[in-house]
């Protein structure tokens, strides 16, 4: 297993579109994290799946987002209607139950946002 | 009130000097877990060191430690002998035992290792 991967790295789109990103978690971790990053800023919890199950999601988190882990493997984050306030870098994390919540979370390297 | 404070925006290190980056917290959580990560350029977080609110000794991770005061609330990661490879922000964050499991994470502190 090479980590968690993140899909596509980069992402520039037009105001007003909708776009989707995905996140192939570490293959045994059962918990995978959203966040999202502003320039300057650490990253800011987005949602938060325990195998399928999303259990959490941040105010952050308007209704023009949605994400989903269907199979509790891979997850997807889309964000409708983008707007120029939604540029930013979306990072993905993943860590399994048994670690409890000292468990390191593995982050992926992030999709990179710009709505133009 | 900010749960992660890193007072520090950049920090500058001749190579091979120790440094250390300064981490405060705020929780009312007897369990929690408070984290280090590594972000170069590329963007990837990379996890360095970990401390658990009920560990007695300091964590180490090779050149990596964490000067823990649990009554002061801090958390700061010391880095010995920098190496240029060493320069990226650094983020603190913590984990709260009823938190759901996310992270909080401060603003980072950029840091620079120069030659």
């Amino acid at each position: 297993d090479t980590g968690v991967s993140q899909d596509p790295r980069h992402k520039i789109t037009k105001r007003g579109q909708n776009v989707t990103f995905r996140c192939d978690p570490i293959s045994e971790h059962n918990r995978l994290y959203w966040y999202r990053q502003t320039l300057g800023q650490g990253p800011e919890f987005l949602t938060y799946f325990q195998n399928e199950a999303q259990l959490e999601k941040s105010r952050l988190l308007s209704d023009r987002f949605s994400a989903e882990r269907p199979k509790g493997s891979f997850s997807t984050l889309e964000i409708q209607r983008t707007e120029q306030g939604d540029s930013a870098m979306y990072l993905c994390a993943s860590d399994f139950t048994g670690g409890g919540w000292m468990a390191e979370a593995f982050f992926g390297q992030g999709t990179r946002l710009t709505v133009v | 009130a900010q749960k992660i404070t890193q007072t520090q925006p950049g920090m500058f290190v001749q190579e091979k000097e120790a440094v250390t980056l300064d981490c405060t917290y705020d929780t009312s959580d007897p369990s929690y877990g408070l984290f280090w990560y590594k972000q170069p350029s590329s963007g990837e977080m990379i996890f360095l060191i970990y401390q658990g609110s009920y560990d007695q000794q300091n964590a180490t991770e090779g050149r990596y430690s964490l000067n823990f005061q649990k009554a002061r609330k801090s958390a700061n990661l010391v880095i010995s002998a920098s190496q240029l490879g060493d320069s990226a922000m650094y983020f603190c964050a913590m984990r709260e035992g009823g938190s759901n499991y996310k992270l909080t994470f401060g603003k980072g502190t950029l840091l620079t290792v120069n030659p």
